[in-house]
């Protein structure tokens, strides 16, 4: 089974800052990765998916890079809203997986 | 806007069966492929299996012998049934919508907002 790793564990940044989160895969996903915001007592929501690609609604400071193993989820411009645990999910490898999280911190 | 709202009971006592239900609305169950997604603190989040109105569900093999998925399309329902429970077992679960009609794309979206069920005598 795919292994998704998430790093770091817990980003914390002031607003306007830009965040960097890191999922690297055990295997090779092509772009077969998504991204996930899961705020305190919510359910996840799609951000990201085919590993660049923004989900609708999804504001623009959001983006996601990266093919094969290593793929980055950036925002731009933090903001307060944006305090959250973002997930990375894979589907090229069957069954999907989702990584441990990042909690991002403001 | 499909929005997805899961209930069951909170409570099963180990080794007996947890149901759940998924209600649809905005939506009709038939247009999309709809997975069962469960979430604990040790573990995170783990996909259950997806059910379509047609053809055979699929299923985490590590799930795959105590799982059974079905659905309503009169009631516009998904259901999840797993046996044997145990402690192991005790998390939020989430029903959530595939991205596109008629396909499976494996990204999830919408989730409802979950039901907590806990295993415990």
């Amino acid at each position: 089974e795919t292994v998704l790793t998430q790093s770091p564990a817990t980003l914390s940044l002031s607003p306007g800052e830009r965040a960097t989160l890191s999922c690297r895969s055990s295997h090779s996903l092509s772009s077969h990765l998504a991204w996930y915001q899961q705020r305190p007592g919510q359910p996840p929501r799609l951000l990201i998916y085919d590993a660049s690609t923004r989900a609708t609604g999804i504001p623009a400071r959001f983006s996601g890079s990266g093919s094969g193993t290593d793929f980055t989820l950036t925002i731009a411009s933090l903001e307060p809203e944006d305090s959250a645990v973002y997930y990375c999910q894979q589907r090229s490898n069957w069954p999907p997986v989702f990584g441990g999280g990042t909690k991002v911190e403001i | 806007q499909v929005q997805l709202q899961e209930s069951g009971p909170g409570l099963v006592r180990p080794s007996e069966t947890l149901s759940l239900t998924c209600t649809v609305s905005g939506g009709s169950v038939s247009d999309y492929y709809w997975s069962w997604i469960r979430q604990t603190p040790g573990k995170g989040l783990e996909w259950i299996g997806y059910i379509y109105y047609t053809g055979s569900p699929n299923y985490n093999p590590s799930l795959k012998s105590r799982v059974s998925m079905s659905l309503d399309t009169s009631k516009n329902q998904v259901f999840l049934t797993l046996t044997s429970v145990t402690a192991a077992d005790t998390a939020i679960y989430y029903c959530a919508k595939d991205l596109r009609p008629s396909m499976v794309t494996a990204w999830f979206d919408p989730w409802g907002q979950g039901t907590p069920v806990t295993v415990s005598s």
